[in-house]
């Protein structure tokens, strides 16, 4: 019930491809879902990031697709360039302080 | 330049010996984490502080002991009690209280290897 679950491990996607990244979790009173970003050898930053009363959200090439009644939520990258190459990773606030990490997809995108 | 520094960037240490992990915040947030972060996993919380002079266990506390003396800092013990302390560890912080903000800002991190 604690557990956030991401899709798929790794992707390659062409450039100007959509990459799409999935989660999925179990308890229905986590209220606050983001997207971070992480490069290799630094710590995460704020994508993006949905709360349970809106079904997507748009920031520039990043958008969030939120389906409550699925309890799954995903990340779609338009237009996507190499330089979003990194490892992105959802999680989800299971209470204040507390945020249930999903356990990261890599992603390369080819020039 | 607001941001949070750990310190140091790669440490090596012994079995058996304590280490402790620094991590220095100047963006005046209340709140500091600590986590975990391994090969083809999630980060996982150690620990994190809402306030000066109070902490509480994340999920894996076990191995792991902090203090919280000041509002910027906020040092990471691994002791041998640690099973498997070979890991990234990433530190973050974010606004605490009537200033709450789920986004949390993290640091560069430490990556800690045990030989």
């Amino acid at each position: 019930q604690q557990q956030v679950k991401q899709s798929p491990q790794s992707l390659i996607v062409q450039k100007g491809g959509i990459p799409i990244i999935n989660c999925a979790y179990e308890n229905t009173a986590f209220d606050y879902f983001p997207w971070y970003q992480q490069f290799p050898g630094k710590g995460p930053a704020l994508l993006i990031a949905i709360r349970p009363d809106v079904s997507e959200k748009k920031e520039g090439r990043f958008t969030i697709s939120f389906n409550k009644s699925a309890k799954q939520f995903s990340l779609h990258i338009m237009d996507s360039q190499p330089g979003d190459s990194a490892t992105y990773f959802c999680a989800a606030s299971r209470a204040r302080y507390q945020l249930i990490w999903g356990a990261g997809t890599k992603l390369i995108i080819k020039p | 330049d607001g941001g949070i520094t750990q310190s140091p960037k790669y440490l090596f240490r012994k079995e058996g010996q304590n280490v402790t992990l620094s991590c220095e915040q100047n963006l005046n947030h209340d709140a500091m984490y600590w986590y975990r972060q391994d090969p083809g996993q999630g980060l996982r919380l150690i620990y994190y502080s809402q306030i000066v002079n109070d902490f509480q266990k994340g999920d894996i506390a076990e191995g792991y002991s902090v203090s919280r003396e000041k509002k910027e800092s906020f040092p990471l013990t691994v002791t041998s009690a640690q099973k498997n302390p070979t890991a990234f560890y990433l530190c973050a912080s974010s606004g605490s209280g009537r200033a709450f903000s789920d986004e949390q800002f993290f640091g560069p991190g430490t990556r800690l290897t045990v030989l």
